[in-house]
């Protein structure tokens, strides 16, 4: 199974923040990666697929970036609406695995 | 309106099966990957199986290999999730999602497993 790793698992920071999650694969899955947030007692909402392609309705402030083991998910401008749990997900292959998650919390 | 409604879960005892629906609106399931993802309590999310969108693939996690039936009701736009043999493990919420790469998520039923 591929295994992915995010880095932080946590992070604390402040309105107005650029804030950048590192995903990492543990083999080459091309750019089948895509990147969902999770709020508190919510259902999981998808931002980004195919590594760098926003979801329909998904703010620019969002981007990602990255291909092959290495991707990247940015927060321009962190704004109180963005805190919450980043999941990266790949689905180049058999099983599809998340990675572990980051929590991003005011600071 | 695009949007996916999961019923079906509960709580049951270790051994017993449960069936899980998702009815999808505003889409043909014929026409997309649909997915069954699960998120136990605390924990992170977990992929459990899609089908393909002519129903000819099915693909499972090791986990619930032999226990798990991914099916659908095109007539109805219905997306299933058999689950025979639960397991204490199996606690978790359940998510249907739309996509090969998930575009859609449904709001998630709960499964508790447990005596």
């Amino acid at each position: 199974d591929i295994q992915m790793t995010q880095s932080p698992s946590s992070l604390s920071a402040s309105v107005g923040d650029r804030v950048t999650i590192t995903c990492r694969a543990s083999q080459d899955i091309k750019n089948y990666l895509a990147w969902i947030q999770q709020k508190p007692g919510k259902a999981p909402k998808s931002l980004i697929f195919a590594a760098s392609n926003l979801q329909s309705g998904v703010p620019s402030k969002f981007s990602g970036s990255g291909s092959g083991t290495h991707f990247t998910l940015t927060i321009s401008s962190l704004q109180p609406e963005d805190f919450a749990t980043y999941y990266c997900q790949q689905y180049g292959t058999y099983p599809r695995t998340f990675g572990g998650g980051t929590r991003v919390e005011i600071q | 309106e695009v949007q996916l409604v999961e019923s079906g879960g509960g709580l049951v005892q270790p051994g017993q099966s449960l069936r899980l629906s998702c009815a999808a609106s505003g889409f043909s399931l014929s026409s997309f990957w649909m997915n069954w993802v699960r998120q136990a309590p605390g924990k992170g999310l977990e992929w459990v199986a899609n089908i393909k969108e002519d129903g000819s693939e099915k693909y499972y996690v090791d986990s619930v290999k032999g226990r798990f039936t991914i099916s659908r009701d095109t007539a109805n736009n219905l997306l299933y999730l058999q689950m025979n043999n639960l397991r204490v493990e199996d606690t978790a919420v359940y998510y249907c999602a739309r996509g090969s790469g998930i575009a859609l998520w449904g709001q998630g039923t709960l499964v508790t497993v447990s005596s």
